[in-house]
């Protein structure tokens, strides 16, 4: 199984100001994405990463408000912009498994509090 | 994606087995059934999945029926450690879009 690290685990922000979340993964990944999970609610998928080319986005996310790079096969960071307490959330980093293709697996997740 | 059907709580002795039920009565042929789980405040892991034949791991195992509508998660033999939220979902093989209903929240008492 992947070993994926995210940091930071814990922010706390103030309004207006950005936060960038890094993801690091033991194991070269084709694809990694970026989901996000508010208090008491379900997973949300806010974008998939690729190495070489721009992260997809799914409806409702944009890449001002959310960039992402992907510099390496290990590697990739999504950056929250110019915060609201809206995007008060955890932040979660998944890659598919390196071994068997079927499982996915998630970092510790950012939780992210905006004042 | 099918929708899941899960019970909202379930409460279970330490050291005896834990059987989670799902139904999934509208899954198509193509889909997987995975199941998931979550500690407070941390991400989700990974627990076992499976197409149509039962499978077994370290951790769980995982029955499905003869007709795919519903499964079982079998933790053979809970332990505190294994309080969590378990989530139940259907998905396409190549499809990432993760969407977690609202899971059985499973309490291990001593």
């Amino acid at each position: 199984s992947a070993v994926i690290s995210q940091k930071p685990s814990r922010d706390i922000c103030q309004r207006g100001t950005s936060l960038t979340i890094q993801c690091q993964v033991d194991s070269q990944v084709t694809m990694m994405f970026w989901y996000r999970q508010q208090p008491g609610q379900s997973l949300t998928l806010i974008a998939t990463a690729n190495q070489g080319s721009e992260a997809t986005y799914e409806s409702g996310f944009v890449i001002d408000k959310f960039p992402i790079s992907r510099p390496n096969l290990t590697f990739s960071t999504l950056t929250v912009s110019n915060m609201s307490p809206e995007d008060s959330s955890i932040y979660l980093c998944s890659v598919e498994g390196t071994e068997e293709n079927e499982k996915l697996f998630f970092g510790s997740g950012t939780q992210l509090s905006v004042l | 994606d099918a929708k899941t059907t899960q019970p909202t709580s379930m409460d279970c002795a330490e050291g005896r087995a834990a059987n989670l039920p799902c139904n999934h009565s509208t899954i198509s042929g193509n889909e997987y059934v995975y199941w998931y789980r979550q500690i407070h405040s941390q991400g989700p892991q990974y627990i076992i999945h499976g197409l149509k034949n039962n499978e077994t791991n370290e951790m769980a195992s995982l029955i499905i029926t003869e007709d795919r509508k519903s499964s079982t998660l079998i933790l053979p033999h809970a332990t505190l450690r294994d309080t969590a939220v378990y989530y139940c979902i259907v998905i396409l093989f190549n499809d990432y879009k993760l969407s977690f209903g609202a899971g059985t929240t499973v309490t291990v008492r001593a």
